[in-house]
């Protein structure tokens, strides 16, 4: 089935430190599905952050990018530089498609970053 | 703009009472809507989604029904609530089906 596994949390970096978190997917209701990045900081509810829908396509928001590499299916979160604000949990996610029944919005398990000042 | 709005912020319920979240979008005509829920611990699952007034579709089983008595609202409800209803409840909405849903700000229910 389709299915998005991303980095367990916590991850605790350092301010100005670089950051990966890791996410592949498994999609076989559809070749190509979009992804997505979601965010939830402290308090708030859950934003989009970045998504790509073109496979080889990179997207970017707020310093942190992602590129949608189909030979590898992954979709890793980056960003050089990471901020105290940027503590949050982070959602990886696709769009995908299930015939009569609809389009279906797929989460990773969301990894908790905090990163010290 | 478009808003969603989320009622109430929290519940705290006991077993085998009744439940009713509700959601309004305001700004959009003819909007995707969804239901998902988050239990503590676990991941963000979609319960329900509708893409016209009077139609819903299931997609996870949790003894739980949802409606979408207006074009901006979408209810979620069940008579009887179980323990393992628990969770973080979230809105959403989206022009298509493969568009990235916007969520509102969710309704945390402990069921007691």
């Amino acid at each position: 089935g389709d299915s998005v596994t991303q980095t367990e949390g916590p991850v605790t970096v350092s301010e100005s430190e670089s950051l990966i978190i890791n996410c592949t997917y498994s999609a076989t209701s559809i070749a190509y599905p979009n992804l997505f990045w979601y965010v939830r900081y402290p308090g708030e509810g859950l934003q989009l952050l970045l998504k790509v829908i073109t496979a080889g396509q990179k997207g970017s928001s707020r310093g942190f990018e992602a590129t949608y590499n189909k030979e590898t299916t992954s979709f890793h979160l980056q960003k050089a530089s990471v901020q105290e604000s940027d503590s949050a949990v982070y959602y990886c996610a696709l769009v995908a498609n299930y015939g009569s029944s609809g389009n279906k919005l797929i989460f990773g398990i969301g990894t908790l970053l905090s990163v010290k000042p | 703009a478009q808003t969603i709005h989320q009622w109430p912020v929290a519940e705290i319920k006991a077993v085998g009472s009744p439940l009713s979240l509700g959601c309004t979008i305001k700004g959009k005509s003819s909007p995707n809507l969804y239901w998902y829920w988050q239990a503590t611990g676990g991941t963000l699952q979609q319960l329900f989604y509708s893409i016209t007034v009077g139609q819903v579709e299931s997609v996870v089983q949790l003894n739980l029904s949802a409606s979408r008595p207006k074009d901006d609202q979408f209810i979620l409800s069940t008579e009887k609530l179980l323990l393992s209803h628990s969770g973080f409840y979230l809105c959403a909405w989206s022009l298509s089906g493969d568009q990235a849903p916007l969520f509102g700000e969710g309704t945390r229910l402990s069921v007691l």
